[in-house]
């Protein structure tokens, strides 16, 4: 059985500041990672996909990757209050979803 | 541009009735299908991925079943529905490989049963 954890927190940060947000995924073999963003009552959206080792950005989000240590992480940057939302982490194709990370940015 | 619809947006049904959820999509060609349920407190789970017309894969054991009569429809049935059904019910598609494509999500379909 595939598993996927995350700090369900929550997380609060001030405005202007990065938030970290954490992952660690149990089976070895995953090619693909995903972190989704979540509104309250809406529906997950794509932040960012990262398939190799290392960091990949998009403006203020960077995904990170270590396969060694079976880890994947977001970084926002700036963080504004709009990002205040369930940041959820999956893994694989058919993808198992960690339970999410709530984020709180304070103005 | 690919859009995601679900139907209805919202539900409450009673124990025991029958439940119909509908998910369409546009703009793409023969994409793989996937109905997932998010309950109260908990990770979404996937439930049912479809990658053609009437090929169904099913996840989880339970109270449901899923069909895909055309390419781009995808629905998810009970014939009674029991309390643990209630929950947030999401469509999503994906364009390629079931093993690595990225999936994007429709409104979802929040259904209460009482």
């Amino acid at each position: 059985q595939k598993e996927v954890e995350q700090n369900s927190g929550p997380l609060s940060v001030p405005e202007g500041a990065i938030a970290s947000l954490n992952c660690t995924y149990s089976d070895r073999g995953s090619q693909s990672f995903f972190w989704y963003r979540q509104y309250s009552g809406k529906s997950p959206e794509l932040i960012m996909f990262i398939y190799s080792n290392g960091d990949k950005e998009d403006g203020r989000f960077t995904a990170q990757l270590n396969k060694a240590s079976q880890y994947v992480s977001l970084l926002i940057r700036d963080s504004q209050p709009s990002d205040s939302a369930t940041y959820l982490c999956a893994v694989g194709g058919k993808l198992v979803f960690g339970k999410g990370t709530k984020l709180t940015v304070n103005p | 541009s690919q859009t995601i619809h679900q139907w209805p947006a919202t539900l409450v049904q009673p124990v025991g009735s029958p439940l119909s959820l509908e998910c369409t999509v546009e703009g793409t060609s023969n994409p793989n299908l996937y109905w997932y349920r998010q309950a109260a407190g908990r990770g979404l789970q996937l439930l049912f991925y479809s990658v053609g017309i009437g090929q169904i894969s099913s996840e989880v054991p339970q109270n449901l079943s899923a069909s895909r009569p055309q390419d781009r429809q995808f629905i998810l049935s009970s014939k009674k529905l029991l309390l643990s059904d209630s929950g947030f019910y999401l469509c999503a598609w994906s364009r390629d490989s079931v093993s690595t494509d990225t999936q994007y999500f429709g409104p979802g379909t929040r259904l209460t049963v009482l």
